[in-house]
């Protein structure tokens, strides 16, 4: 049973635009929400992350929107950047003490020139 | 943010045998997970190293194929045991740190067994 879902394996946007990832779960004890950026041979590198007590967290060109009720969160990239391709996953926790992240299967950006 | 290196950074194995796989971080940390990616596949948390005690492993997951060693806040080690091909994968060590809690990650180890 998938607990953190991303519906869309892959996302294709022209440069200076908007790049929306979408993020589903299905846990309600969940209340921290991460999201990762990878590159091919590399980890994933933290992005920006929202607590469920706030609905918007931003940090530069990176917006995320947390829906609790509808239990879904997305990330926005504006303007978006060649730079910004990469694997973005979406990760949640229950913020308790030895609670580690549960993954989505990631969405692959890839931003065009 | 926590600095974390892993050792090797890719193998390539022959099924049967055993890999170890280092994890190293700058600063000491409580928690130390290790994970997996399996191609195509989301990260799976293998299990929580702890220090002082032996590792939480997650539902299909045990102590006789990943063993999991933490001798102290800022090293554990994994080792992928009795290798078979559905072993390839990319083996994750992340921490916990910083007032914020965030989980961050290494680099990988790419593991390929023939």
């Amino acid at each position: 049973d998938q607990q953190v879902k991303q519906n869309s394996p892959s996302l294709s946007v022209q440069e200076g635009r908007i790049s929306i990832l979408n993020c589903d779960y299905t846990n309600s004890m969940f209340d921290y929400f991460l999201w990762y950026k990878k590159y091919p041979a590399e980890g994933p590198t933290f992005l920006i992350s929202i607590s469920s007590i706030k609905d918007k967290n931003e940090d530069g060109r990176f917006t995320v929107f947390l829906n609790k009720s509808a239990k879904h969160l997305s990330l926005h990239i504006v303007p978006s950047q060649p730079g910004d391709s990469a694997v973005y996953f979406c990760a949640a926790k229950a913020n308790q003490a030895g609670t580690a992240l549960i993954f989505g299967k990631g969405t692959t950006l890839s931003v065009s020139s | 943010s926590a600095v974390i290196s892993q050792k090797p950074s890719r193998d390539i194995c022959q099924r049967g045998t055993s890999l170890t796989i280092q994890c190293q971080v700058d600063s000491q940390v409580t928690m130390m997970f290790w994970y997996r990616q399996q191609p195509g596949q989301s990260l799976t948390l293998i299990a929580t190293a702890n220090q002082g005690s032996e590792a939480t492993y997650e539902s299909g997951f045990v102590i006789d194929k990943f063993p999991i060693s933490r001798p102290n806040l800022t090293f554990s080690t994994l080792t992928v045991s009795n290798m078979s091909p559905e072993d390839s994968s990319i083996y994750l060590c992340s921490v916990v740190s910083g007032a914020l809690e965030t989980q961050y990650f290494g680099p990988g180890t790419r593991l390929l067994v023939l």
